[in-house]
């Protein structure tokens, strides 16, 4: 079974703390996400990786950053967080093979930032 | 703008009974298509997906249907169980290699026994 797992499963915060949210899959996917999901806006992407270092912006990027520097972890970083990043951060990694593709998602981090 | 809509916030369905469940888009460039389940205070579990060269796809109860002429996709599930009471996604991949997805907002599905 595909496993994702999340650093913490709940993470209180400061404004203007620097907050790192750290994913781990161990299925040798290529893609990793970052999604946050808010009450009535369902889950949306901050940012995915396809490879090592390589990352594109989702739909929602700003205030947040992520780096890939194994191929099985993908952090997000807030850099000075704020309270609208309070939030459910999802992290996923998915496969595309042969016309299929599956996506996984961790449990979840319930960030909330004071 | 909203590129994928699940027009049933909620949806109520006596046990034994089929559900269906839809999603709407507006892209007609979008290649995958999945379905996911979500219970309270869990990640998303990954259901079914299909590729828009397919117009079917079944795995045990769970069957996905995709019309793309009508931009319309649903899931069905034979026969609904109690423990099939979550909030169902549908997303949706907006290139060829399944990398960057967007998410429809999600309908409740309750079961009743």
């Amino acid at each position: 079974d595909v496993k994702v797992t999340q650093s913490s499963r709940y993470l209180v915060k400061r404004t203007g703390e620097k907050v790192f949210l750290e994913c781990v899959q161990d299925m040798d996917h290529e893609n990793m996400f970052w999604y946050r999901q808010d009450p009535g806006l369902g889950l949306r992407l901050i940012y995915f990786s396809y490879d090592v270092k390589m990352k594109e912006k989702g739909d929602i990027p700003e205030g947040y950053s992520v780096s890939r520097e194994k191929k099985e972890r993908f952090s997000l970083i807030l850099e000075s967080a704020s309270t609208n990043q309070t939030s459910m951060y999802l992290c996923a990694s998915s496969l595309t093979s042969g016309g299929k593709v599956e996506q996984y998602f961790g449990p979840g981090t319930r960030l909330t930032v004071t | 703008d909203q590129q994928v809509k699940q027009n049933s916030p909620s949806l109520s369905v006596q046990e034994g009974r089929i559900s269906i469940l839809n999603c709407d888009y507006t892209n007609s460039m979008f290649d995958y298509f999945l379905w996911y389940k979500k219970y309270p205070a869990e990640g998303p579990t990954f259901l079914i997906s299909i590729s828009s060269i397919k117009d079917k796809n079944e795995d045990g109860r769970f069957t996905v249907f995709l019309n793309k002429s009508a931009k319309h996709l649903s899931l069905h599930i034979v026969p609904s169980q109690p423990g099939d009471s979550a909030v169902y996604f549908c997303a949706l991949s907006r290139d060829n290699y399944g990398q960057n997805f967007v998410f429809g907002p999600g309908t409740r599905l309750s079961v009743l026994p």
